[in-house]
């Protein structure tokens, strides 16, 4: 069975600061690797999404990058803003879940103004 | 833009009624998905639906049924509503088949309380 673990759970950060939000999963064989932001009692807006044959997709101060062989992927947060402020979710489709989706437990991120 | 609109932001039902959540997607999507969310749980699938008419349980479908008449909407039904089913219910679509490379959208959410 898939999973997905993100890390850290939680991120407190002064505004302005570079970030990391580590998804790591446990069967490479995905065939895509979705990463979401998801505001407090809100749906999930989808903010990256990186296909199987790709290493990293970007928009605008984010940016995504995926190596399948380790089962890794990482979100990077430039000049962090307090609007930034929510909780991350990475989700993988394909493995041994098919063309559901599995996702992690989130990393919730806080920038200080 | 592309869409999927769920019904309600909002609901308050009572313990034993039969509660209907709906969710609507206007980008011809195949593949149709109910989850819960709830505080150290996570997303949990509880039914998707790959066609009109198809079904599939997910991980927790017990006290749930879903409807899927037409392509663009997907029902989810509580027959008898509990406490234990108060969450955050979401709706997400996406392109059909295993390989798909188009990715999920989500719906903004029904938080429904049961009392």
């Amino acid at each position: 069975k898939q999973e997905v673990t993100q890390i850290p759970a939680a991120l407190s950060v002064p505004e302005g600061e570079n970030l990391v939000l580590n998804c790591s999963f446990t069967d490479s064989a995905i065939y895509n690797l979705q990463w979401f932001r998801q505001d407090p009692g809100k749906g999930l807006t989808s903010l990256l999404l990186i296909q199987s044959s790709q290493r990293e997709q970007t928009s605008g101060r984010l940016n995504a990058s995926l190596d399948k062989s380790s089962g890794r992927s990482t979100l990077y947060i430039a000049a962090s803003q307090p609007g930034d402020s929510a909780t991350y979710l990475c989700a993988v489709i394909g493995g041994t879940s098919g063309s559901r989706l599995t996702f992690g437990e989130g990393t919730q991120l806080t920038v200080n103004p | 833009d592309v869409k999927v609109t769920q019904s309600s932001r909002y609901l308050v039902k009572r313990t034993g009624e039969k509660v209907f959540l709906e969710c609507v997607q206007d980008m011809d999507h195949e593949n149709m998905f109910w989850y819960r969310q709830d505080p150290g749980l996570g997303l949990r699938l509880i039914y998707f639906s790959y066609d009109v008419k198809m079904k599939e349980k997910g991980d927790i479908p017990e006290g749930y049924s879903v409807s899927r008449e037409k392509k663009e909407r997907f029902s989810l039904i509580l027959e008898s509503a509990s406490t234990n089913q108060t969450s955050m219910y979401l709706c997400a679509s996406s392109w059909s088949g295993t390989g798909t490379n188009y990715g999920y959208t989500f719906g903004s959410g029904t938080r429904l309380t049961v009392v």
